[in-house]
């Protein structure tokens, strides 16, 4: 009940295209989902956040897409560039100080 | 804003020795402190949360005498691998957060890489 699922595992996209990534969760009582980006060697960086009273978040090229009845949210990078390429995590948590639940990832390669 | 720096991004020393990692929050006051473990291709595997001036609370199967965590102030914890062995070889990655480590965005060290021989 507490597994954030992520997929796909990898993807490989075009230069210009849309990558979409999909993660589900079980426990409605999360309440916070961010998205990070990790590049090999570093650590994560947060890349968006969205809360589940909304059901859209957009920062430039991302989007997080949020559906509270399926339980379910996406990261969508419109214009995908090679800089893209790096392992995109979802997450989900709740106050109280529960810790953060991660996806497994998706590894994502952008081709130039 | 919210910088969080790791010290050493990588280590290498013989089996035996004991390890100490640096987490600082530089711009800002950490309330929770958090200790991930990465195995190559894998996600992140939460060892132990730590709030300033109390007992870092240990995951289910992280022992707690071989991963010492101490968070002395609101902006540095550390993490020291005690005896360290060649299984104790991984990525070691910090996060610091401003709430009650639950809603609230986590920022992340760049991690340490530590290579036991």
């Amino acid at each position: 009940q507490q597994q954030v699922k992520q997929s796909p595992q990898s993807l490989i996209v075009q230069k210009g295209g849309i990558s979409i990534i999909n993660c589900a969760y079980e426990n409605t009582a999360f309440d916070y989902f961010p998205w990070y980006q990790q590049f090999p060697g570093k650590g994560p960086a947060l890349l968006i956040a969205i809360r589940p009273d909304v059901s859209e978040k957009k920062e430039g090229r991302f989007t997080i897409s949020f559906n509270k009845s399926a339980k379910q949210f996406s990261l969508h990078i419109m214009d995908s560039q090679p800089g893209d390429s790096a392992t995109y995590f979802c997450a989900a948590s709740m106050g109280g100080g529960f810790k953060t639940i991660f996806g497994a990832g998706t590894r994502l390669f952008v081709k130039a | 804003g919210a910088v969080v720096s790791q010290h050493p991004s990588w280590v290498i020393c013989k089996s035996g020795t004991s390890v100490k990692i640096e987490c600082r929050s530089l711009d800002f006051q950490a309330t929770t402190m958090f200790w991930y473990r990465q195995f190559p291709k894998q996600s992140l595997m939460l060892m132990a949360t730590s709030n300033e001036g109390s007992k870092a609370t240990y995951e289910q199967g992280v022992e707690k005498d071989k991963f010492l965590i101490n968070h002395a102030s609101l902006t540095l914890s550390t993490l020291t691998v005690t005896s360290a062995h060649p299984e104790d070889s991984s990525f070691y990655i910090c996060s610091a957060t401003t709430g009650g480590g639950g809603n609230q965005p986590q920022h992340f060290g760049d991690g340490t890489r530590l290579s036991i021989l």
